[in-house]
C-alpha cells in the first residue's frame, strides 16, 4: 500500500513569492495534518483537517493557509514567503479525527531566498 | 522553558543498548510518543504510550514513563547502525491529540 505522498520534493522560491504544497493521505485517511520542520527543530503544528473542515491551527500567520478536498488529499498554501519560511513542511494522515497514530509523508523540502 | 526537551546527541558502540530520555511539562498529557527520523525522510512513529502506562516493550524497544517525574525514556536493545537516525519525542493532550515534539536526539551507532 502506497504511503502518504507529498510534492513536490524540493522548491526553491524568493521572497515575497507564493507556494502551494500538495499532500495524499494513505487511502482511507480521513484526516490530514501540516508539520513546518525548521533545520534542528522538531516538527511544528500548522492545520489539521478532517473530512474538509479545518479542525485545528497551529500558531502561524495567516499567510499560511490550507484545505482539504473530497477525495482527502490536501494543499498547503503559504503567501508572502519570508526567509524565515525555509523548512521541511511534513503531512501526516491519520484514520480517526484524533491523531493519535499518524503517518508522515518525506516531506518538501522549501528554500526561500 | 521548552515544553518537550531530550538532549541533543548520543554516541553508542554497535550492539550497546542505547537510551534516550526526554522530560515534559504538561501534567494533562495524554499521549507520549517515540518518532524516529532518517536523513532526508519524514519521521515514522516507533512507539507510543498512554499516560497510565508505566512501560511498553516492542521488540527491542522498551518505553518507561515516569509520569510524577514527567520523565519518558526509550531503550533500544543492541543497537545497530541502522539505527542512526534522529528520535523526536513528543506529547499530547486529549481533545486535539496534536502532538508537541522536542528537538530531537541525534543517535550515532559507531562499530
Amino acid at each position: 500500500d502506497a504511503g502518504v505522498t507529498q510534492s513536490p520534493t524540493h522548491l526553491i522560491k524568493t521572497r515575497g513569492q507564493h507556494v502551494t504544497l500538495r499532500c495524499s493521505p494513505i487511502s482511507g485517511h480521513k484526516s490530514v495534518s501540516w508539520y513546518q520542520q525548521v533545520l534542528g527543530q522538531g516538527p511544528q503544528f500548522i492545520f489539521q483537517y478532517y473530512e474538509k473542515e479545518e479542525r485545528g491551527r497551529g500558531n502561524f500567520p495567516d499567510r499560511f493557509s490550507a484545505r482539504q478536498f473530497p477525495n482527502y488529499s490536501s494543499e498547503l498554501n503559504v503567501n508572502a514567503l519570508l526567509l524565515g519560511d525555509s523548512a521541511l513542511y511534513l503531512c501526516a494522515s491519520s484514520l480517526e479525527r484524533t491523531p493519535r497514530e499518524q503517518f508522515f509523508g518525506p516531506g518538501t523540502r522549501l528554500t526561500v531566498l | 522553558g521548552e515544553d518537550v526537551e531530550q538532549s541533543l546527541f548520543l554516541s553508542v558502540r554497535e550492539g550497546d543498548s542505547s537510551v534516550i530520555n526526554c522530560t515534559y511539562t504538561d501534567s494533562s498529557s495524554t499521549y507520549l510518543y517515540w518518532y524516529k527520523q532518517e536523513p532526508g525522510a519524514g519521521l515514522q512513529l516507533l512507539t507510543y504510550i498512554f499516560s497510565n502506562m508505566d512501560m511498553k516493550q516492542d521488540q527491542r524497544l522498551t518505553v518507561l514513563l515516569n509520569k510524577k517525574d514527567k520523565h519518558l525514556s526509550l531503550r533500544i536493545a543492541d543497537t545497530q547502525t541502522g539505527d542512526s537516525a534522529i528520535y523526536f519525542c513528543a506529547e499530547s493532550t486529549g481533545g486535539s491529540y496534536i502532538p508537541t515534539f522536542g528537538r530531537g536526539t541525534s543517535l550515532i551507532v559507531h562499530p
